[in-house]
């Protein structure tokens, strides 16, 4: 299993350009969740999902947004790109709702 | 709303000494998690405390979790260099997913 996944690993945004950040898992997870780590603070949760089709906001879910059209994957979007939004960006699943999550490797994203 | 402190926030020692590192939490949780990470890297999970009392140990690194006192601590005995990192509690609220709330981290490094 290659666990969680996530792309790019790097990338650079203009202010006002839009980007989608992808999270994949292949242990057949239904959760899944998307924190933010700014520089030398803990992780924030952004938004999470139970299941396919199924989303809901976490702690900072302004300026993002997500979906969860299959089990597998849980894209992070960001439609108007923010010096703010900087920051490292974590994917994690886990199998129930009381389960451990595993992390992703994360996508560090500047916004210039 | 759930707030998670550590401290201390930064922690430089030596090899071969023991420290502790203090996480408390304002409101009532009986899951706590210990996570480790690398510069620029993801998280790595240390340990799971799911209830009053419990004790963990791995190696040098010993967690215990009380919950009366909404407290957890992260101790290492006689500390090696491969232990420098920074240590993540998240204390978990459980609300139709197990979102997890994140102290600052501890950045720990050990001198030889």
């Amino acid at each position: 299993n290659a666990g969680v996944t996530q792309t790019p690993k790097f990338r650079i945004l203009k202010i006002g350009q839009s980007m989608t950040l992808q999270c994949t898992q292949d242990m057949n997870h239904n959760y899944m969740y998307w924190y933010r780590q700014d520089p030398g603070m803990g992780l924030k949760l952004i938004y999470y999902s139970v299941g396919a089709g199924i989303t809901d906001k976490g702690e900072v879910p302004n300026g993002y947004n997500v979906s969860r059209s299959t089990t597998e994957d849980f894209p992070l979007r960001l439609e108007l790109a923010a010096p703010s939004q900087t920051s490292v960006y974590f994917c994690a699943s886990s199998y129930s709702g009381t389960g451990e999550q595993y992390f992703g490797p994360g996508t560090r994203l500047t916004v210039t | 709303e759930l707030k998670v402190e550590q401290n201390p926030l930064f922690l430089s020692m030596q090899e071969e000494k023991n420290y502790t590192i203090y996480c408390n939490y304002s409101t009532t949780s009986d899951r706590l998690y210990w996570y480790r990470q690398d510069p620029g890297k993801s998280l790595e999970s240390l340990f799971v405390l799911l209830s009053n009392g419990a004790v963990k140990q791995e190696g040098r690194l010993m967690a215990s979790l009380d919950t009366k006192a909404r407290l957890s601590t992260l101790h290492i005995t006689a500390a090696v260099h491969d232990l420098s990192a920074t240590y993540f509690c998240a204390v978990a609220v459980i609300q139709g997913a197990q979102k997890l709330v994140f102290g600052q981290g501890t950045r720990l490094t050990i001198n030889p």
